[in-house]
């Protein structure tokens, strides 16, 4: 069946370093979500993207859309403390519409 | 403006009795969402809904468990003879009307309920 899938699974980082997750789908998506998860919290929807090769950003994070529609990428430039929860993506499956999330990947920062 | 709005927050219950766990959505929002999480796990799709219709409940294990979405009230997840590993935090979510390209609609998370089966 369809599958979206992250990586790395859990990543830790000094502050003030950079970090990037990867997420790759079996098939082509009509747009890919971001959300974000604090500890303790519930997810947060972040972004959207919806065209081949879209970039956006909101701050310190970009958000990457692959060509092919496939993979999307979320890099955050200089970490913070609050940056620290579990980033998921998301894409829509191909017959209902429900959202298949990857497994997430979490995120420490060192202080 | 009131988000998803779930509860219980939190909800014991003990082997073999039955859970509810109710989930209104954001004003406007007509499609429900239903997820499953185990401590520093991802999210499990169980269902999807829209008002007195079920979309898919691919996700959602055919005995004990059953979901509803009716044209009053609030959303139900049903889980009937709990056993130990129901135990997770279960977290709905609600969206618009899909415009265009299926699931093209941004979710919106309530709090979620913490089931402990003791």
């Amino acid at each position: 069946g369809q599958q979206v899938m992250q990586i790395p699974q859990y990543q830790h980082v000094q502050e003030g370093e950079d970090f990037t997750t990867y997420c790759n789908s079996s098939t082509t998506l009509s747009n890919i979500q971001w959300y974000k998860q604090r500890p303790g919290g519930h997810p947060v929807f972040l972004i959207q993207l919806v065209k081949s090769g879209e970039v956006k950003k909101q701050k310190r994070l970009t958000f990457q859309f692959g060509e092919a529609k496939k993979n999307s990428s979320l890099h955050i430039t200089a970490t913070q403390t609050t940056d620290v929860g579990t980033y998921f993506c998301a894409g829509p499956s191909s017959n209902t519409g429900k959202l298949i999330f990857g497994q997430g990947t979490t995120l420490q920062v060192k202080p | 403006n009131a988000g998803v709005m779930q509860n219980p927050r939190h909800l014991v219950r003990r082997r073999g009795q039955e859970a509810r766990l109710r989930c209104s959505p954001m004003k406007g929002h007509s499609h429900v969402y239903w997820y499953r999480q185990l401590p520093e796990e991802g999210l499990k799709f169980m269902v999807y809904l829209q008002k007195e219709n079920i979309i898919d409940e691919s996700g959602m294990p055919k005995e004990r468990f059953s979901a509803e979405f009716p044209k009053e009230g609030p959303s139900i997840l049903r889980i009937q003879q709990v056993v130990r590993g129901d135990s997770a935090a279960y977290f709905c979510a609600s969206s618009p009307r899909q415009l265009g390209a299926l699931g093209n609609q941004p979710q919106h998370f309530g709090d979620g309920t913490r089931l402990s089966i003791l």
